[in-house]
């Protein structure tokens, strides 16, 4: 497909369990964003990868959140024993590098935790 | 400071005027700005670039006060499907080609009939 396809597209789970979020980015595109956002909210920043390089992971809320990135292409996000307020939406997003390109967003996963 | 700031509204207008909103940046090294828009419950979607020298896109008018550290986007001839959140966003790169992306809390607009 042409955009960013993130899957699934939505996910409930009971707390405590695991769960794996999946992005696919644009092709050719090397920088990939994960972001969250809450009801009402803004976007909340999470992790980037660039490239081959060491991802930034400033954004991260607590160790429970791990990404990565196979292949300089598709991206897992992967949170452990899931609480409540893990429960938003989790957008990826996807951008050229060296142009400073704007960011195309995937439709979102809505994480709903129970 | 925070890094990008947006008035949250919600600015309500009604149909056919004109509105503008601002939002300010507190690096002043950033290079590249955007305006997105999010509808309810979706993703954001890019509306425009912001040009140094402004731009335009029918409706829609960006532009950008690098010594006052702002951008804004004008809107005239309101329509109601216009009712939306719109996101700045400032984009940092340090060096290296690695990017410093910033998203604004968004300002909300509802056009009334």
């Amino acid at each position: 497909g042409a955009g960013v396809s993130q899957s699934p597209s939505n996910k409930v789970t009971e707390k405590g369990k695991d769960v794996e979020l999946r992005c696919d980015p644009i092709s050719g595109h090397t920088a990939l964003y994960w972001y969250r956002q809450s009801l009402g909210q803004g976007l909340e920043f999470l992790i980037y990868f660039q490239g081959n390089s060491a991802p930034d992971k400033s954004g991260l809320p607590s160790d429970r959140f791990s990404a990565e990135r196979t292949g300089g292409s598709v991206s897992t996000l992967t949170i452990q024993r899931t609480q409540q307020e893990d429960s938003a939406v989790y957008l990826c997003a996807s951008s050229l590098v060296g142009q400073e390109g704007p960011q195309h967003f995937g439709d979102g996963t809505r994480l709903s935790i129970l | 400071r925070k890094e990008v700031e947006q008035d949250p509204g919600p600015f309500n207008v009604p149909e056919g005027a004109t509105v503008a909103f601002n939002c300010t940046y507190s690096n002043s090294a950033s290079q590249s700005f955007f305006w997105y828009r999010q509808d309810c419950r979706k993703e954001p979607k890019l509306l425009m670039s912001v040009y140094s020298s402004g731009n335009e896109d029918g409706r829609f008018t960006a532009q950008l006060n690098r010594a006052s550290q702002y951008i804004s986007l004008l809107i005239r001839d309101s329509k109601l499907s216009d009712s939306a959140t719109y996101l700045c966003v400032v984009n940092l790169s340090p060096s290296g080609g690695y990017q410093k992306v910033t998203f604004g809390t968004g300002t909300k607009l509802q056009v009334i009939p």
